[in-house]
């Protein structure tokens, strides 16, 4: 399975400010993607990070809002931008093998007062 | 719109009992299904998955099993233990296509009590 690092793993920030979350694979994978975890809710996906290209945002989500780098096949960043208190959640990193499989790092715990 | 969901927002049993965790999808294009474990502060972790093309696949004290006529999925945990408590996710993939995310359904809290 793939060691999936985030950081930072939580943080407590001021309304109007931003964020950039980080998350390192320890090996090559072909997607990550973004989620996000509302307190005692699922998983929804954010988007698909792209290696080298703008990412790929699922319905409810925009770039504006939440730019999402991916420089190299083994790292990316998701930046939370303007917060609001609404954006309070767990926002988690994922990567996939050829495979299929997903895995989830630990996710980063953010609240916005 | 394609969703994956969950019969029980929780279940409780006995250590030592099976522990049955169902869940029901929607799109009958889905061809990979993951249960997830979730514990308390911790990201989701993989326990076991499916292909389309088999209806039952057996891991350590863990089962899934897929009925594509139905379109359920679910999750035996054999003699349940008090680890096993978490949140339980089903997930599907968004499409057939290589590489493509997952959809999570809404989870079920599993306690275990000794």
């Amino acid at each position: 399975s793939a060691v999936i690092s985030q950081k930072p793993s939580r943080d407590i920030c001021q309304r109007g400010t931003s964020l950039t979350i980080q998350c390192q694979v320890d090996s090559q994978v072909t997607m990550m993607f973004w989620y996000r975890q509302q307190p005692g809710q699922s998983l929804t996906l954010i988007a698909t990070a792209n290696q080298g290209s703008e990412a790929t945002y699922e319905s409810g989500f925009v770039i504006d809002k939440f730019p999402i780098s991916r420089p190299n096949l083994t790292f990316s960043t998701l930046t939370v931008s303007n917060m609001s208190p609404e954006d309070s959640s767990i926002y988690l990193c994922s990567a996939a093998y050829n495979t299929g499989e997903l895995f989830f790092g630990e996710g980063s715990r953010l609240t916005v007062l | 719109g394609e969703s994956v969901g969950l019969h029980l927002p929780t279940l409780s049993v006995q250590e030592g009992d099976n522990s049955i965790i169902n869940c029901a999808y929607s799109n009958s294009a889905s061809d990979y299904f993951i249960w997830y474990k979730q514990e308390s502060g911790k990201g989701p972790q993989f326990i076991i998955d499916i292909r389309s093309n088999m209806d039952k696949r057996q891991g350590q004290r863990v089962t899934v099993l897929l009925n594509k006529t139905v379109k359920h999925l679910s999750l035996q945990i054999a003699a349940t233990q008090p680890g096993d408590s978490a949140v339980y996710f089903c997930a599907e993939n968004k499409s057939n296509q290589a590489g493509t995310a997952l959809i999570f359904g809404k989870g079920t809290t599993l306690s275990v009590s000794s």
